[in-house]
Parts: structure tokens; sequence; C-alpha cells
């Protein structure tokens, strides 16, 4: 399987949106809506953003939200904090009955 | 709250096994699922299986034939061999709790890195 294809890096200003795509195929993410995305501080563990595509779990800040179409699922930022810069990864569930994830995308706030 | 902490050598020898634990405190291991997670230094994350307290399993294809996981209830643990490891294997590994109806984790541990080297 495949890993999800992800930007290697995007970036904007405070107060700006961004857009992170995930791009997959019919047996991933454009097959299921167990579209999962999760933020990485260097040194940390991932940390669960949104889940079930557009799902925030309780903490997170509803400056994020994610959506999906075909094969493309997005994560969207929105009031780009400095905090917010860090390493964005997606995953999905796939039709073998497996995870697999993005290669991540390095948000950088300018 | 339930924590993960994950354990287990820093430094494993070519060609032998990869042996790590993961203890869960401020809950009991017996109401989720659990799995392990790999990242390679500067690399992206990669599932490796998980575990019900049960005992059944699921591993990732790509790994299934040299990964095994384990539980122990009455020590609140999960554990995972990696046999004949290389160099590839190198990673920070997480244990994390997993939410396999929704398959996402929600609740990781710090991770711990192990190197493959002679």
């Amino acid at each position: 399987q495949s890993a999800l294809t992800q930007p290697a890096s995007v970036s904007g200003s405070p107060g700006q949106s961004i857009t992170i795509s995930c791009t997959g195929t019919s047996s991933d993410v454009g097959g299921y809506n167990y579209v999962s995305w999760y933020q990485q501080h260097p040194g940390k563990a991932p940390k669960l953003m949104i889940y079930e595509v557009s799902n925030r779990p309780s903490g997170v800040s509803n400056r994020f939200s994610g959506s999906k179409s075909g094969n493309t699922a997005s994560l969207t930022i929105s009031g780009l904090q400095a905090e917010d810069e860090a390493n964005y990864y997606c995953s999905s569930y796939t039709s073998s009955s497996t995870l697999v994830f993005g290669g991540g995308t390095k948000l950088t706030v300018l | 709250q339930v924590q993960l902490q994950e354990s287990g050598p820093g430094l494993v020898k070519p060609s032998e096994t990869l042996s790590l634990t993961c203890t869960v405190s401020g809950g009991s291991i017996r109401t989720y699922y659990w799995s392990w997670i790999r990242q390679p230094p500067g690399k992206g994350l990669e599932w490796i299986g998980y575990i019900f307290h049960s005992g059944s399993t699921d591993y990732n294809p790509s790994l299934k034939s040299r990964v095994t996981i384990s539980v122990d209830t009455s020590k609140n643990q999960f554990s995972l061999k990696l046999s004949s490891v290389t160099a590839a294997d190198t990673a920070v590994y997480y244990c994390a709790r997993d939410e396999v109806t929704k398959r996402l984790f929600d609740i990781w541990g710090q991770g711990t890195m192990v190197t493959v080297s002679s």
C-alpha cells in the first residue's frame, strides 16, 4: 500500500488560511470516510486534529477543519497562528483492511 | 487520564529482534485496541499493527512476517517484537490507543528511538 500524497511544505502568514491536501485512491481516501489528520511538533508525538474526514476531537480549535472530494482529503487551518507551525500527516483506512499515512507536510508560519 | 509509556532497548544489532513494551496507566487496557506506529528519522509515520485485550491482532501486510504484538492484561501492558531487523527499522516507535471503529489514534506515548546498528 503506497503512502498518501501530501505537499512537502506549505506556508502562510499569521491570520491567513492555508489548506493541505492528501491524495489517495478509490481504495483508501476515496472509498472510506476514515480520514484523520495529525499535528506533530518537532520531537513530540503526533496529536489527533481531525477524524472521520471532518470531525474535531474535544479540545481542538475550530480553526481546524477537514473535508474530502473524490480521492483527495483536505485540512484547512484558518486564522493561522505561530503555534500552528508543525508537520501535518493524514491517514486513511484502506481496502486491504490496513491503515496508511501520508508523507507529511511541513507548515511554516511566516 | 490515560497515558502511555514505551520502554525497551535503544540499540539493537542487525538480524536480531527488537522488543518494546508499552505501559498503559490511568485506564484499563481492556476497553480499547492498542497500536504500534513507527517513524524513521526525518520521515513519515507507518502503522505496524494493533492488538485487543483478547489477543486478537492485525498487522501491516508489509511487516506481517516479522511482527508479533502481544498483551499482558495483568500488567496493563502490550508489547512489540520485530524480528530480523535491519538499518531500515531504525525509527522512533510509538504506542497509541486505537479507536479501531473510527480508525484513529487519540492517545500516544512519547515515543522511543530504536537504532539498528552493530
